[in-house]
């Protein structure tokens, strides 16, 4: 069954610095990857989607995200982390074939003046 | 671009008392209909699916059940709700097959 596992339920970083967070997708290529984020009390909103045209994906705020097969990987980044970047952030995949996306267990990210 | 409604916004209801949250579209037509829970510090759970009217997949056993009456109306329900229950119940819609998701803003549900 396809998985997304999260390393690192909290990530803390200082203003200005770099961003990664990870996730790491079970070893078949699934069709769509995301990442969502989430401000505290709010719904989910979409950040970028992998869909197989383009290794490296731009999304909205900065942030991107690289797919890497050979790693299951699809981290993402901003090269630049600002106050209004902290938030929970969450890596999902999409199953083949049915309706149902999993989503990850979800990093906080912390961001220090 | 679509928007997903839900009320209420936060709700404390004792266990045993019945439940009623819903959910509806705005923008399209025809959405995928989701129910995801969400507890403290943990990723989403998903409740239940719908690809149209009456049309409602489960995927977690427990005292929770869904409806979809209309096209644009999705609604979780309970007959007597548990402590478990609590948690933040989030809508999403998805249009098209691209699987993206549209995220309401979630009910903050208190079961005491």
């Amino acid at each position: 069954a396809q998985s997304v596992t999260q390393l690192g339920s909290h990530v803390s970083v200082s203003e200005g610095a770099l961003v990664l967070l990870r996730c790491n997708y079970s070893s078949s290529v699934p069709p769509y990857l995301f990442w969502y984020v989430q401000y505290p009390n709010q719904g989910l909103q979409l950040l970028l989607k992998y869909t197989s045209a383009a290794t490296l994906v731009k999304g909205i705020n900065g942030f991107e995200a690289e797919f890497k097969k050979s790693e299951t990987s699809f981290h993402l980044t901003k090269p630049s982390a600002h106050m209004s970047d902290a938030a929970e952030y969450f890596c999902a995949v999409r199953t083949y074939g049915g309706f149902k996306t999993i989503f990850g267990a979800g990093t906080r990210l912390f961001v220090k003046a | 671009s679509q928007t997903i409604h839900q009320w209420p916004a936060t709700l404390v209801q004792p266990v045993g008392s019945p439940l009623s949250l819903e959910c509806t579209v705005e923008g399209t037509s025809n959405p995928n209909l989701y129910w995801y829970r969400q507890a403290a510090g943990r990723g989403l759970q998903l409740l239940f699916y719908s690809v149209g009217i009456g049309q409602i997949s489960s995927e977690v056993p427990q005292n929770l059940s869904a409806s979809r009456p209309q096209d644009r109306q999705f609604i979780l329900s309970s007959k007597k709700l548990l402590l478990s229950d609590s948690g933040f119940y989030l809508c999403a819609g998805e249009t098209g097959s691209g699987g993206e998701q549209y995220f309401g803003p979630g009910t903050r549900l208190t079961v005491t």
